[in-house]
């Protein structure tokens, strides 16, 4: 089936160290990836997304991700990470199927910043 | 624009009530969905609609219901509240089906079913 995985669900980092969050994905073809944001009590931001072209995608908030079609992964990162960042990060995978496009998303990585 | 909005923000519901979950959006999009969000979870898809007058279900829509007359409107219907259903609601929009878009997402409503 296809599916999006985001295997930690908590990373702990302290401020100014850099950050990586992995996002794995099970599709067949080239997929539509996103990464979405989500401070406490508020709604989704996009940070970035890949639909074709250059692997590496830069997105808002000094974030970027690498799409490695060999590994099936999307990854997120930031070379330095704010106290602002910690928040909820969410991949998500264009799903095609019945001639619909569905938004699939992953079960999200709650990020902590320490000082 | 005001973008992807969402009323109530947050609501307190008995069990077996019935309440509608109030989306629009002002950019024209024809697609619209309905996520719930759970610890743990991610989010999940309940309803989406691809244009007005067509709906069709997503990965968990028992205890849903949808329509869209309106371009603009999406309500998400609970027509007998269980405290399974308590959880947060998000609203989201994109342009069109068959090209990749960004999907935009309402704030989200805080829904306590007792």
């Amino acid at each position: 089936a296809q599916s999006v995985t985001q295997p930690d669900i908590h990373i702990t980092v302290s401020e100014g160290a850099s950050l990586e969050l992995r996002c794995n994905y099970s599709y067949g073809a080239t997929p539509y990836l996103f990464w979405y944001v989500q401070s406490p009590g508020q709604g989704l931001q996009l940070l970035l997304k890949y639909f074709s072209g250059d692997t590496l995608v830069q997105g808002i908030k000094g974030f970027e991700a690498e799409f490695k079609r060999s590994q099936s992964s999307f990854n997120l990162r930031k070379p330095s990470v704010h106290w602002s960042d910690a928040a909820e990060y969410f991949c998500a995978v264009v799903l095609t199927q019945g001639g619909s496009e569905k938004l699939v998303f992953g079960k999200g990585t709650k990020l902590t910043v320490n000082p | 624009n005001a973008g992807v909005t969402q009323t109530p923000k947050f609501q307190v519901l008995k069990t077996g009530q019935s309440m509608t979950l109030q989306c629009a959006q002002d950019m024209n999009h024809e697609y619209m969905s309905w996520y719930r969000q759970d610890p743990g979870m991610g989010l999940r898809l309940i309803h989406y609609s691809v244009g007005a007058g067509i709906t069709d279900q997503g990965e968990v829509p028992n205890g849903y219901n949808v329509s869209r007359s309106t371009t603009e409107d999406f309500p998400l219907r609970l027509l007998s509240a269980a405290p399974s259903q308590t959880s947060v609601y998000f609203c989201a929009s994109r342009l069109s089906t068959g090209i990749p878009e960004t999907q935009y997402f309402g704030p989200g409503t805080r829904l306590l079913v007792l």
